[in-house]
């Protein structure tokens, strides 16, 4: 079965300075796909990164760029030059499959919170 | 249209009463998903249209809980005979097509006391 896992509960990040968040994943899908969503405590999910499994390259989005390796199974997001504006709930996600259903599967989340 | 939309916001209820939450996805997306999240949790699935038809649904999804979508626009989901376990914050999301990401609401968060 597919399964997201996110060992990091909370993390704290100095403002401007870099950070890892990270995700391992479990699925025997050939094709999948890898997101990243940010929860602030409004609640909405806010699309951030997505990473075929096909893909080659690394994806990037600004200041965020998602570092995967297919061998180990993970999909770390990173976050270059921290703001404020970051601390919130960061959820790693899954699509299962060839995308039939769009179905996500999601991690437990991290909290980061970014210090001034 | 700049997003998906969820009606009511928060809403509070007694044990044992039916309540309703209303979903508007992006105007042109015809895939709607409902999840629900609950406290320290990732939001996990609980059903998906695919214009108006219903094509999956979780295990989740108990007797008690229906989802509609009867125009392909606009969705329901209803829980009747409510109880405090259904208390979570519940989703709403809507994709344009496969292969791309999904576009979530603010979600409802449901209390059952």
């Amino acid at each position: 079965a597919q399964k997201i896992t996110q060992t990091q509960p909370g993390m704290f990040v100095q403002e401007k300075e870099a950070v890892t968040l990270d995700c391992t994943y479990d699925t025997s899908d050939q094709s999948y796909g890898l997101f990243w969503y940010k929860q602030p405590s409004s609640g909405e999910m806010i699309f951030l990164i997505y990473q075929g499994s096909y893909d080659e390259q690394n994806a990037t989005e600004g200041r965020y760029s998602l570092n995967f390796q297919k061998a180990r199974k993970s999909a770390n997001l990173v976050i270059s030059a921290s703001q404020l504006g970051d601390s919130a709930m960061y959820f790693c996600a899954m699509r299962e499959g060839n995308g039939a259903t769009n179905k996500l599967i999601f991690g437990t989340g991290t909290l980061l919170a970014v210090q001034p | 249209d700049t997003g998906v939309s969820q009606d009511p916001r928060h809403k509070i209820t007694k044990r044992g009463q039916n309540v309703t939450f209303r979903c508007d996805p992006i105007s042109e997306h015809n895939r709607l998903y409902w999840y629900r999240q609950t406290l320290g949790q990732g939001p996990e699935f609980l059903t998906y249209f695919q214009n108006e038809a219903q094509l999956e649904k979780s295990r989740l999804l108990s007797d008690r809980f229906s989802a509609e979508r009867p125009k392909g626009s606009f969705s329901t989901l209803e829980i009747q005979r409510t109880e405090q376990g259904d208390s979570a914050m519940y989703l709403c999301a809507s994709s344009l097509q496969r292969n791309t990401e999904a576009f979530f609401g603010q979600g409802t968060r449901l209390t059952v006391v």
